[in-house]
């Protein structure tokens, strides 16, 4: 597609429940990362992913969130038994390469929303 | 720890207008440092990238510095149009081992026609 792509855009669980987001980079990214977006807060880097390089899991706040690659394309963000603290927007980025290199400019998809009731 | 802020939080002014957004980082070991906008209810959108070795980097109205030794880095519009109201983010790519960029909070920026 022409930008990233993320789904569902809103998303509002019962406190408990696991949820499941995706993202679909754009064709021919190697990179892509997660963050998560408080209200009136920056970007917290929760994981990135680089081609079939093991992924840097450094941001992940607890155990209940997890995320997968499939090669170079898809990925989901899991979250088990939702807390109320895990409303925020979830934003995943890709980019052409990696950290530090001189075209890593970042392409953002419109987030999804989450609401933990 | 590296940390990134931004002030002020907030900023409205007149249409036409020059400003100057700022952002400032507590350590100089960086490899760039990022200037984004974010619209309502849209992602992201890369401005500007300004490698460590670099002074400026400029787009159309927009110009952002980088002054590494003091820490600091300012995004400068000119003549400023209600379509560049958003939040403006900046972020920093740190040199360690991490090296995930440190996002700033941001400057909602609203521009008065």
């Amino acid at each position: 597609g022409a930008g990233v792509s993320q789904s569902p855009s809103n998303k509002v669980t019962e406190k408990g429940k696991d949820v499941e987001l995706r993202c679909d980079p754009i064709s021919g990214h190697t990179a892509l990362y997660w963050y998560r977006q408080r209200l009136g807060q920056g970007l917290e880097f929760l994981i990135y992913f680089q081609g079939n390089s093991a992924p840097d899991k450094s941001g992940l706040p607890s155990d209940r969130f997890s995320a997968e690659r499939t090669g170079e394309s898809v990925s989901t963000l899991t979250i088990q038994r939702t807390q109320q603290e895990d409303s925020a927007v979830y934003l995943c980025a890709s980019s052409l390469a990696g950290p530090g290199a001189t075209n890593e400019k970042l392409f953002f998809g419109s987030g999804t929303q989450l609401s933990v009731l | 720890k590296q940390e990134v802020t931004q002030i002020p939080a907030a900023l409205s002014v007149p249409e036409g207008e020059n400003l100057v957004l700022n952002c400032s980082f507590t350590d100089s070991a960086i490899y760039n440092l990022q200037w984004f906008r974010q619209d309502p209810g849209k992602g992201l959108t890369s401005l500007l990238l300004i490698q460590s070795s670099q002074r400026e980097q400029t787009s159309g109205r927009l110009n952002a510095s980088l002054d590494k030794s003091s820490g600091r880095s300012t995004l400068y519009i000119a003549a400023s149009q209600p379509g560049d109201s958003a939040t403006y983010l900046c972020a920093v790519r740190p040199m360690d081992s991490n090296y995930q960029l440190i996002w700033g909070a941001g400057t909602k920026l609203i521009i008065k026609p």
